[in-house]
């Protein structure tokens, strides 16, 4: 069955640095995503991404992320400039024209 | 606006009995509906979904949902608890099919007494 890849599983960082996580999604999806889940709480939207551009994103999504898809294959979010409060689980979603919705097992970003 | 709120952060039930997560849900529009399991450090899986077919869903590991439009919930059940059922349950609402964001309830975590 098909899968959502994400890269690295887990990553470390300092505080003011600047992270790209990464995903592939699967081969014929057409809509991308970001979800991010603190430590023990829900899973938050973060930004969903169509034909190239931003289609939606949240009050979360401030101007310190970014999202790219740099070539046929890969989306990625960039965090410029991390914070503690950024440490959380990462996950990317892709979709295709109907229901199908698929998640990667996500990357734990840790800022220290 | 779309939301999910799932009643009881923590349920327990004992190895053998009836489980059943509750989630109500709120859409401005015909809602397509999803149960998500998640166990420790690992990410989501897909357990059923409701898209507007048949009310009753069954999902896997023996899982099923009923969607009630009158009461507008999506409860999930499992008639005999399993020790490796313990776990968090998300239940997640997306208004309409292609672009559409999944919310997310704060989900229930599972455990089973032996």
């Amino acid at each position: 069955e098909p899968e959502v890849t994400q890269t690295p599983s887990h990553q470390v960082t300092q505080m003011g640095q600047e992270v790209i996580l990464r995903c592939v999604p699967i081969s014929n999806h057409l809509y991308f995503y970001w979800y991010r889940q603190i430590l023990g709480q829900k899973v938050e939207f973060l930004v969903s991404f169509y034909n190239n551009e931003i289609s939606e994103k949240s009050e979360i999504f401030d101007d310190q992320f970014s999202v790219e898809r740099p070539d046929g294959s890969n989306f990625t979010l960039k965090i410029r400039s991390t914070k503690l409060e950024d440490s959380a689980m990462y996950f990317c979603a892709s979709s295709g024209a109907y229901y199908g919705y698929t998640f990667g097992s996500g990357t734990r970003l840790t800022v220290v | 606006a779309q939301s999910v709120t799932q009643l009881g952060s923590h349920v327990s039930v004992s190895e053998g009995a009836l489980v059943l997560l509750r989630c109500n849900y709120s859409s401005s529009v015909p809602p397509y509906l999803f149960w998500y399991v998640q166990y420790p450090n690992q990410g989501l899986q897909l357990l059923l979904k409701y898209t507007s077919a048949a009310t009753l869903v069954k999902g896997i590991n023996g899982f099923e949902a009923e969607f009630k439009k009158s009461e507008t919930s999506f409860h999930l059940t499992k008639p005999s608890a399993h020790m490796s059922d313990a776990a968090e349950y998300f239940c997640a609402v997306r208004s309409g099919s292609g672009n559409e964001k999944l919310t997310f309830g704060t989900g229930t975590r599972l455990t089973i007494i032996p």
